[in-house]
């Protein structure tokens, strides 16, 4: 298995563009979430999805779209992209949402934004 | 709202020193506490975790106890070693199925 894999590893946008960031985990899990990582501030739950075609709102969403066509792909678009969005994402995968169940991370994509 | 508070780093030991890093939690209810590791240039890793009052979770040699009474779930190791240093992030599943994280704490060990 290759676990959670997201591409791609580092990018650097101008402001106004837009991108997707994409997500793809091969372990059959329902539950999968972007989090967004900033110095001091830990990881902060941007969407997540409970199984396809069902997705809602973390923390931080303003700026950022997602999509659960499939059980396997969870990708993140930016609309337009701001210097507020230079950051490392992750996407996280588990069996099922919260509680005891371990959340999968993959490497992570790092963005800056100029 | 439900929030988890770690101590600030970094937290810098010699190797084979005693680690503590320490974590408080507020929750409504009775939430999951976890212990997630992410090293250099890595996504992060479950470390231990612990779903009820006074379990215990431990891995690797780490150890963490979840204790209501004082809405902790501190990080104990008792001898660590170069390959440790890493971020650690405490973090709470609430009955939202949310994952809160707090801010981490980078361990740096030297030789």
């Amino acid at each position: 298995n290759a676990g959670v894999t997201q591409t791609p590893k580092f990018q650097v946008l101008k402001t106004g563009q837009s991108m997707t960031l994409q997500c793809a985990q091969d372990m059959n899990h329902e539950y999968m979430s972007w989090y967004r990582q900033d110095p001091g501030m830990g990881l902060r739950l941007i969407h997540y999805s409970v199984g396809a075609g069902i997705t809602d709102q973390g923390e931080v969403p303003n700026g950022y779209n997602v999509s659960r066509s499939t059980t396997e792909d969870f990708p993140l678009r930016l609309l337009s992209a701001a210097p507020s969005q230079t950051s490392v994402y992750f996407c996280a995968s588990s069996y099922s949402a919260g509680f005891s169940y371990e959340q999968y991370f993959g490497p992570g994509t790092r963005l800056t934004v100029t | 709202g439900n929030s988890v508070t770690q101590m600030e780093g970094p937290v810098t030991l010699s190797e084979e020193a005693f680690l503590t890093i320490n974590c408080t939690y507020t929750a409504t209810g009775y939430p999951s506490l976890f212990w997630y590791v992410q090293y250099p240039g890595e996504g992060l890793q479950l470390l231990l975790k612990a779903t009820k009052a006074d379990d215990k979770g431990s891995n690797k040699g780490f150890e963490a106890t979840y204790r209501k009474e004082t809405t902790s779930f501190h990080l104990e190791k008792g001898s660590v070693q170069v390959s440790d240093s890493a971020v650690y992030f405490c973090a709470l599943s609430d009955d939202t199925d949310k994952l809160i994280f707090g801010t981490g704490t980078r361990l740096q060990v030297f030789p």
